[in-house]
């Protein structure tokens, strides 16, 4: 099974910071996606990316950055962070084959 | 656009008892469908993946058959255990997404003794 990573686990940042959400994977797939998960809400796309230099918006962009240096790495940045940026966030690696994707464990972000 | 539908946002069951959970879609493509399953605390995980007509596809006690016809996916398993508690997805992917994921609302599904 794919394996992707995800650090930290668990963060407590202040309003008006920057933080960085970085994901690894170690299964050379080509896509690879942010995802926050709130009570009411579901699974929301943020940004994804489809090899590395590429980055894409997905449907909630809006206060959030991707970067995805290399085929491994894909982090999500929030510049100004902001409570309502508090959420549960999820990375995922696809496979290309329609896309079947691959979560890694979550990032738990509380901004106070 | 493609969008998926998930009607029960929560399903109550007593152990032991058959479950379904519903799951339609709607695409113009030709198309792959997903269940995925979220237990407490962790990260979503493929449960079952089709993209045939009519053939119905099996996974730890789960299946669900693909019905192009009535769009389709619903999930059963025929006796439901207490560890079946859990946020079930049903998804989409196809050439109009892209091949991205197009998520439902997910269902909830707990299990009681």
């Amino acid at each position: 099974e794919a394996a992707v990573t995800q650090s930290p686990r668990n963060k407590v940042a202040v309003t008006g910071g920057k933080v960085t959400l970085s994901c690894n994977q170690t299964n050379n797939h080509n896509n690879m996606y942010w995802y926050r998960q709130d009570t009411g809400h579901g699974l929301r796309l943020i940004h994804y990316s489809y090899g590395a230099g590429s980055t894409e918006k997905g449907d909630i962009p809006d206060g959030y950055k991707a970067s995805r240096p290399s085929q491994e790495n894909f982090s999500l940045i929030l510049e100004l962070a902001t409570p309502s940026q508090t959420s549960v966030y999820f990375c995922a690696s696809g496979d290309g084959t329609g896309d079947t994707q691959y979560f890694g464990p979550g990032t738990r972000l509380l901004v106070l | 656009g493609d969008s998926v539908t998930q009607t029960e946002g929560l399903v109550t069951l007593t152990e032991g008892l058959p479950v379904m959970l519903n799951c339609t879609y709607q695409t113009a493509y030709s198309t792959f469908l997903f269940w995925y399953v979220q237990h407490l605390n962790e990260a979503p995980k493929l449960l079952l993946k089709s993209s045939t007509d009519n053939k119905r596809t099996e996974h730890q006690g789960f299946h669900a058959t693909l019905h192009k016809s009535s769009s389709s996916f619903h999930l059963q398993k025929s006796s439901a255990q207490l560890s079946d508690s859990a946020l079930y997805y049903c998804a989409l992917s196809d050439l109009d997404s892209n091949y991205q994921l197009i998520w439902g609302s997910g269902t909830k599904l707990i299990i009681k003794p």
